[in-house]
């Protein structure tokens, strides 16, 4: 099984309807970060989070929203969606520093959501 | 603020022959570099990094990169290509001298490994 999984791996939906990006990781890191990669741009950074009680907004925050509802699960969602919000969406993971151990921002992604907007 | 430049949006190369995939990068202060890879329809995975230390690293897959400080570049490179190298590769930076928490990735260089 992967150590990060998101949920839907595919989806195709219309404009203005509401879409649930999930991702759940069986890694045991606390930080846990949303990137949509677009062809030629990259990826970009949406929303990060450092536990469960924090939650930062990235490059490209507008138009999303996220939820982190515990340690393992980071969902992400698009309220009404756009067609300019057509992209691959990951979800990715890294670790703190622990007795010592240096932080150095790893990170560790899960398959990626293709998002398709009509 | 942190940047990374990939200045080739694709390298061709033969198979057999060694590859270059480059990267610069601008900081304030020390970076953490890394190098990913995308094979079609999966998500990125580690490849490498520099922390500190010899500034040639070595990696998975036979890549290695160099942190040249002067020059702020980590091109990654390969003494003998494979077709199954062909793939998306990206460059990412972290500043620790400014105290950030974030990568921030490049556009990426495709590769492409011709048999």
């Amino acid at each position: 099984d992967a150590d990060v999984t998101q949920t839907p791996r595919n989806r195709i939906t219309k404009t203005g309807k509401r879409i649930m990006l999930e991702c759940s990781q069986t890694k045991g890191h606390d930080r846990m970060y949303w990137y949509r990669q677009d062809p030629g741009l990259g990826l970009r950074l949406i929303y990060y989070s450092f536990d469960v009680k924090d939650i930062n907004k990235g490059e490209i925050s507008d138009g999303y929203s996220v939820s982190r509802q515990a340690q393992a699960k980071f969902s992400l969602s698009l309220e009404s969606a756009i067609p300019n919000q057509t992209a691959l969406y990951f979800c990715a993971t890294s670790d703190t520093t622990r007795g010592g151990r240096m932080n150095t921002g790893e990170l560790f992604f899960g398959e990626g959501s293709r998002l398709t907007v009509l | 603020a942190q940047s990374v430049a990939q200045p080739e949006d694709q390298v061709n190369v033969a198979e057999g022959n060694p590859l270059t995939v480059k990267c610069t990068y601008s900081v304030s202060g020390n970076p953490y570099l890394f190098w990913y890879v995308q094979y079609p329809n999966r998500g990125l995975q580690f490849l490498l990094k520099y922390i500190t230390g010899d500034n040639l690293v070595k990696g998975s897959y036979g890549f290695e990169a160099e942190f040249n400080k002067s020059q702020t570049s980590f091109h990654q490179k390969k003494p003998s290509a494979l077709v199954s190298d062909s793939a998306l590769y990206f460059c990412a930076v972290r500043d620790i001298g400014a105290g950030s928490y974030q990568l921030t990735f490049g556009k990426g260089t495709k590769l492409s490994v011709i048999p």
